[in-house]
């Protein structure tokens, strides 16, 4: 079946610019959650989505948002982009309960200028 | 706040010899482990998970120990091979309504041919 898919793979903003990202879990998957990835501060928590409910958030700046819509899938939003928030940004879906195995997804690349 | 670290940033082994990546972690509330290996370019796979009740858990070729006496984890490649090569994150849970995921920074395999 297939994997976590996200979109863009690839995109560059401008400063001041927002950005929406798109995932969709594996099929059955209730549970999404999105990473930061960067060289600097490795693999970072920024939400967790259940049923359209956010569960758990990460110490992000609310500038970060994110959703969840009825059929599991998962958008972010990043407004008044920076410079740092260059990063691999990634997407993981499981069953929702605990314990439960977390895939990632191939992650969107993106880059502030 | 408490996190997962690496002992060791990078491991170049031998092809055919077995790898040991190593895991300390420090919150003690933590009850489930994963291991990630994560490719250039990619995001991260799922390699095998652990959970606190277990100490000892075997895939194909892989084996994770768990000694919660020390707060240690450890991923065990058998045979490595060149397709081995990449960067292997551990992470963890701690459960109790927390679905977030917290990583170690990571450390480089490298397996000589």
């Amino acid at each position: 079946k297939a994997g976590v898919t996200q979109t863009p793979r690839y995109l560059i903003k401008t400063r001041g610019q927002q950005v929406t990202l798109s995932c969709s879990p594996i099929s059955g998957h209730r549970s999404v959650s999105w990473y930061q990835q960067t060289p600097g501060q490795g693999l970072q928590f920024l939400f967790e989505y259940f049923s359209e409910t956010q569960r758990n958030k990460g110490n992000f700046p609310g500038r970060f948002s994110g959703r969840q819509f009825s059929n599991s899938r998962s958008e972010m939003n990043v407004s008044t982009l920076e410079l740092g928030d260059s990063a691999l940004y990634l997407c993981a879906s499981s069953l929702g309960i605990q314990g439960n195995t977390i895939y990632f997804g191939e992650g969107s690349w993106l880059t502030v200028v | 706040g408490e996190s997962v670290g690496l002992h060791l940033p990078t491991l170049s082994v031998q092809e055919g010899d077995n790898s040991i990546i190593n895991c300390a972690y420090s919150n003690s509330a933590s009850d489930y482990f994963i291991w990630y290996k994560q490719e250039s370019g990619k995001g991260p796979q799922f390699i095998i998970d652990i959970r606190s009740n277990m100490d000892k858990r075997q895939g194909q070729r892989v084996t994770v120990l768990l000694n919660k006496t020390v707060k240690h984890l450890s991923l065990q490649i058998a045979a490595t091979q060149p397709g081995d090569s990449a960067v292997y994150f551990c992470a963890e849970n701690i459960g109790a309504g927390s679905y977030q995921l917290t990583f170690g920074k990571g450390t480089k395999l490298s397996v000589i041919p």
